[in-house]
């Protein structure tokens, strides 16, 4: 079993949808959460990074971490065109620099 | 500011040779980490240099191997290349406390023939 699952989709939905991606994690010692995006031919880059249960908003992005059901979310309001590329999650333990990844969501807005 | 900076970009090499990639981080930072990414495994963490010592290591064979220089660049070197070595191999470069952001390179394409 992988230490964090992802649907690898892909997801299409039209211009202005909210959409929304999801991880499982099997270990609780993870305890830094994060959200990359992945354009093609690029590298990932940070979209959000959450320590702690909750709900974290920034912009058009939410993202929301239940530690006790070890499940973490994105979500885009208003999704646009340009938000078109692969999202993965990624978790950290404590003291630690090893992200430990999803296999990351394709998605793609249609205009 | 400029950012993490991966060379070469692109690299075709055949079976049996090795390899050397080399990684620049963001000016200040000490910590860089090496990624190997392909469509089956996803984004995968081969190892991780802080200070030129290796500080963490991933699950793979010992084909693979860093190093650290003063100025925190990094090299991976991939010896006896093997067709499942083709990947896209990213860098990524941060202060090296766990809550810092890890930056990442545009990584460097590998194909082995």
């Amino acid at each position: 079993q992988k230490e964090v699952e992802q649907d690898p989709g892909p997801l299409s939905v039209p211009e202005g949808a909210i959409v929304s991606l999801n991880c499982t994690y099997s270990n609780s010692a993870f305890q830094y959460f994060m959200w990359y995006r992945q354009y093609s031919r690029k590298g990932p880059e940070l979209l959000m990074y959450t320590y702690s249960s909750g709900n974290k908003e920034d912009g058009r992005f939410t993202a929301q971490v239940d530690k006790s059901s070890k499940y973490i979310s994105l979500f885009i309001r208003d999704s646009q065109p340009s938000d078109s590329a692969t999202y993965l999650c990624a978790v950290l333990k404590e003291g630690a620099q090893k992200l430990v990844f999803g296999q990351g969501t394709r998605l793609t807005i249609n205009p | 500011k400029a950012g993490v900076t991966q060379t070469p970009r692109y690299l075709i090499k055949t079976r049996g040779q090795q390899v050397t990639l080399s990684c620049s981080p963001i000016s200040g930072h000490r910590s860089v980490s090496w990624y190997q990414q392909t469509p089956g495994q996803g984004l995968q963490f081969l190892f991780e240099y802080f200070s030129e010592t290796q500080r963490n290591k991933g699950n793979f064979p010992g084909r693979f191997s860093g190093r650290q220089f003063s100025n925190s660049r990094s090299e991976m070197n991939v010896s006896t290349l093997e067709l499942g070595d083709s990947a896209l191999y990213l860098c990524a470069s941060s202060s090296g406390s766990t809550t810092d952001t890890q930056y990442f390179g545009p990584g460097t394409r590998l194909t082995v023939l």
